[in-house]
């Protein structure tokens, strides 16, 4: 139990275009997922934390209209990278939670590797 | 703002033998939980083990166990028995136990190198 998916899985695509990331909680349902990024040979960086329903709640210094959340249900959350430059590129990890407190546990997708010409 | 250290950027063990990664923290509350987390090449992230700050005991996860020292805000991971497969980032986390947030603060990783 508890698997949670992204796709894709690698992303490659040019400059200026934009690119959305799925991620989905197979089997349960998520009330908040959490957006990641890691450079290589680092720690991941919380990018944003979103409720299903609500506006994603972003981490200082992310731009929020760059990278654009949307929870639109208890399984499914989405990241939107617009006008995707090559500073953008990187490993995008998602994360979903079934709860708070003891229920707040986090199950992690397998992440999506985006680069950008 | 809770932060997490982990001073050790990589360490090295034989197979079979046992090693010990490092994390301390910073936080001002009472209760929280504390993870491991392992990154292995494919990048996924695995939970090792976990820890609730209101348990004196320490937790253990087969040839996985931690020596959790409240006071002195120190969470160490102990690997027996060392395998190939334990090869890998290693990453401590916090997460507090209230609000609804519920978000991890990693450190910034140990890489584990296992040998022969």
């Amino acid at each position: 139990g508890a698997v949670v998916s992204q796709h894709p899985s690698w992303v490659i695509c040019k400059s200026g275009t934009s690119v959305k990331i799925e991620c989905r909680s197979l089997d349960f349902q998520a009330t908040t997922m959490f957006w990641y990024r890691q450079f290589p040979k680092q720690s991941l960086m919380l990018m944003a934390t979103s409720n299903e329903g609500s506006k994603a709640t972003y981490e200082q210094g992310v731009e929020k209209d760059k990278f654009l959340i949307n929870h639109a249900s208890l399984t499914l959350s989405t990241l939107t990278v617009t006008s995707a430059h090559p500073e953008d590129s990187s490993f995008y990890i998602c994360s979903a939670s079934p709860g708070t407190g003891i229920w707040g546990e986090q199950f992690f997708g397998p992440g999506t590797r985006l680069t950008v010409l | 703002a809770q932060t997490v250290t982990q001073s050790q950027p990589e360490m090295s063990v034989q197979e079979a033998e046992t090693v010990t990664l490092s994390c301390t923290y910073d936080t001002s509350e009472s209760d929280y939980y504390l993870f491991w987390y392992k990154q292995p090449p494919s990048r996924q992230m695995i939970l090792v083990i976990r820890q609730e700050a209101y348990k004196q005991q320490n937790a253990t996860e087969n040839r996985f166990s931690v020596n959790f020292q409240k006071a002195a805000k120190s969470f160490s991971l102990k690997i027996s028995d060392s395998q190939l497969g334990d090869a890998a980032m290693y990453f401590c986390a916090y997460r507090t136990s209230t609000g609804t947030a519920s978000k991890l603060t990693f450190g910034t990783g140990t890489r584990l190198q296992v040998t022969l």
